[in-house]
């Protein structure tokens, strides 16, 4: 256990769905993070926020939108998602302004049919 | 912007032996950390090391170090004395301290475990 839990770790949605990832971290972290990894691609950064504000959009699809409410909680709103969405989603955490390491759940595995 | 980058895809080393994980890295910015991360099959990526770009000696970790040659901008992993649970995917990820606090991680590479 890291102390970042994500929720669900399996969804398998239709094109047409709309189902939102859940990640909850109680580190006292107040940097949070959305990572995709597919199938032969490295990791990729999707958002990041600091203190609950969005400070970065890697140019995701706006079929993803993220929601930071507090510093513990980060959710990823999905819809209308296409099959190559289909991949790991990590949620990741760390503390701003220090060296410390980034700590990451165990992912929510996404199957978009 | 930074780079990483891990050439062997996959790798196989005998239980008991010493392994050595390649990570080269780009950035013009003096100021940086680079991390390894462990992610077994299911799926979560756990923290194995840490090296900073001022720290003046290499990183260990129990069984694990970080061999950080600065000029060449490589920070390899050393696992010795493998074992069966060190299979599973390794990547290399760096931080630029001035930039945010987001990580860019390297391709994996992927280590099994001969018994």
């Amino acid at each position: 256990e890291t102390g970042v839990t994500q929720t669900p770790r399996h969804l398998v949605m239709g094109m047409t769905n709309k189902k939102s990832l859940k990640c909850e971290q109680h580190l006292g972290h107040n940097a949070m993070y959305w990572y995709k990894q597919s199938a032969k691609k490295p990791l990729e950064l999707m958002f990041v926020y600091n203190f609950k504000e969005q400070t970065e959009n890697n140019s995701v699809p706006s079929r993803f939108s993220p929601e930071c409410p507090n510093s513990s909680h980060l959710f990823l709103h999905l819809h209308t998602l296409q099959p190559e969405d289909s991949a790991l989603y990590l949620c990741a955490s760390s503390q701003p302004g220090t060296a410390s390491e980034a700590f990451f759940g165990q992912g929510t595995r996404l199957t978009v049919v | 912007a930074q780079k990483i980058t891990q050439t062997q895809p996959g790798m196989f080393v005998q239980e008991k032996e010493a392994v050595t994980l390649d990570c080269t890295y780009d950035t013009s910015d003096p100021s940086y950390g680079l991390f390894w991360y462990k992610q077994p099959s299911s799926g979560e990526m756990i923290f194995l090391i840490y090296q900073g770009s001022y720290d003046q000696q290499n990183a260990t970790e129990g069984r694990y170090s970080l061999n950080f040659q600065k000029a060449r901008k490589s920070a390899n992993l050393v696992i010795s004395a493998s074992q069966l649970g060190d299979s599973a995917m390794y990547f290399c990820a760096m931080r630029l301290n001035n930039a945010g606090n987001m990580l860019t991680f390297g391709g994996g590479t992927r280590l099994m475990v001969k018994p």
